[in-house]
């Protein structure tokens, strides 16, 4: 079964800097399946990034998503205050067909 | 623009079966190529796909809950719904609706219900 390891747990940060999350499968998986989605408080997830690197429409350009075979990485440039939020990466192709990250929650420092 | 809006008991006893439907607006639960699925979010364990029904009827369900999982479509009412068998306290989670374009919207997950939050306790 493959599994998608995020981190780190917990990122603090302050509005105006740089977030980097990883995403790393425990095997190589198909870049044109890897998913980012973020969550709010009491919210469903909202679709991100989709394909590693192709922004979801209405997604502000500061979002931004790479990686291949096995390591993926969403970068959020200039923190606004509503990007604080827990973000998962997903797949697609390897069993259960569908799996997630155990999240990421993006923290005001 | 599509919405999905879950419903269903919040509560639920151990060893009965938990059921919710999701009523879809914006569009046909029997058009193509859509891919109708159930994800569930347990405190502590992150999101977990559960399974989808296909337009055309046909299911796909993760392994780990296949025997205890039935997923179907209701043209008539445009909606689908979840029937998890013998529950226990294991499967007390927040349950999302969902929908995936298939290979089209690059298998992601492009519209969610607002999460129906079910307790599996007597």
């Amino acid at each position: 079964e493959l599994v998608l390891t995020q981190s780190p747990g917990t990122l603090s940060l302050s509005p105006g800097e740089r977030a980097t999350l990883s995403c790393r499968a425990s095997q190589a998986i198909s870049s044109s399946y890897v998913t980012w989605y973020q969550q709010k408080p009491g919210q469903a997830p909202r679709l991100l990034i989709y394909g590693t690197s192709t922004r979801a429409t209405g997604v502000p350009d500061r979002f931004s998503g790479s990686g291949s075979l096995t390591d993926f990485t969403l970068t959020i440039n200039r923190l606004e205050p509503e990007d604080f939020a827990v973000y998962f990466c997903q797949q697609y192709g390897s069993s259960p067909l569908y799996s997630f990250g155990q999240g990421t929650k993006l923290e005001i420092k | 623009q599509v919405q999905l809006q879950g419903s269903g008991p919040g509560l639920v006893k151990p060893s009965q079966t938990l059921s919710l439907t999701c009523t879809v607006s914006g569009d046909p639960v029997n058009s193509g190529p859509n891919y109708w699925t159930w994800i569930r979010q347990h405190p502590a364990r992150g999101l977990e796909f559960i399974g989808y029904v296909y337009y055309l009827g046909t299911t796909y369900y993760n392994p780990s809950l296949e025997s205890r999982l039935s997923i179907s479509l209701d043209t008539s009412a445009n909606q689908f719904s979840l029937n998890l068998y013998s529950v226990t306290a294991a499967d007390t989670a927040v349950y999302y609706c969902a929908r995936s374009r298939g290979k089209s919207g690059a298998n992601t997950f492009d519209s969610w219900g607002q999460g129906t939050l079910v307790t599996v306790s007597s």
